[in-house]
């Protein structure tokens, strides 16, 4: 069983500060790990993976994650907020290789203050 | 290369109609996946597919909902006698063999 948990369902963050979306996953085996953003009334869209090898993942628009085994994390930063990163965020984790049946945490909406 | 197609967009129905709900996958993608997203909630997965295939509908309702991907042509989700809990977005992601999902727009579903 896996299971994802978001510290935050709401986080806000002046422009130009750091940004810090919290995630924990349960999982029984070493997961496949995702964070996707979601813009207002649009599906979702992959910022970066961890699958295996080097933990620091960097994805698109700036963002990027670290895989902790020991502390069962994979948060998402961003050294300097923008405008259009105001969005809501889903950190999701999946068995290794194979058939991928992800499962999604609960989401964070980031918000930016000019 | 187009994305994950769904239609239409936003669907309206009332009690007890029928909603049909339509993926175009991307080019050269034979695995699908149907999620549903409650308001201010995740994504939860409903059912995977192959081509003329459904290998995983864990997530699937029992009753009511129904899922297929014909050889030809889009895959769909049927939801049957709607009730005003299947209010929704409902999304499609698909992928080439079994590697990163690409979701569609969504499908917001209301019902009245």
């Amino acid at each position: 069983a896996q299971s994802v948990t978001q510290l935050g369902s709401h986080v806000s963050v002046s422009e130009g500060a750091l940004v810090l979306l919290r995630c924990n996953y349960s999982s029984s085996v070493p997961p496949y790990l995702f964070w996707y953003v979601q813009y207002p009334n649009q599906g979702l869209q992959l910022l970066l993976k961890y699958t295996t090898g080097a933990t620091l993942v960097k994805g698109i628009n700036g963002f990027e994650a670290e895989f902790k085994k020991s502390e069962t994390s994979f948060h998402l930063t961003k050294p300097s907020a923008h405008m259009s990163d105001a969005a809501e965020y889903f950190c999701a984790v999946s068995p290794p290789g194979g058939y991928q049946k992800v499962t999604f945490g609960t989401g964070t909406k980031l918000q930016v203050i000019p | 290369n187009a994305g994950v197609m769904q239609n239409p967009r936003h669907l309206v129905r009332r009690r007890g109609q029928e909603a049909r709900l339509r993926c175009s996958p991307m080019k050269g993608h034979s695995h699908v996946y149907w999620y549903r997203q409650l308001p201010e909630e995740g994504l939860k997965f409903m059912v995977y597919l192959q081509k003329e295939n459904i290998i995983d509908e864990s997530g699937m309702p029992k009753e009511r909902f129904s899922a297929e991907f014909p050889k030809e042509g889009p895959s769909i989700l049927r939801i049957q006698q709607v009730v005003r809990g299947d209010s929704a977005a409902y999304f499609c992601a698909s992928s080439p063999m079994e590697e990163t999902q690409y979701f569609g727009p969504g499908t917001r579903l209301l019902v009245l």
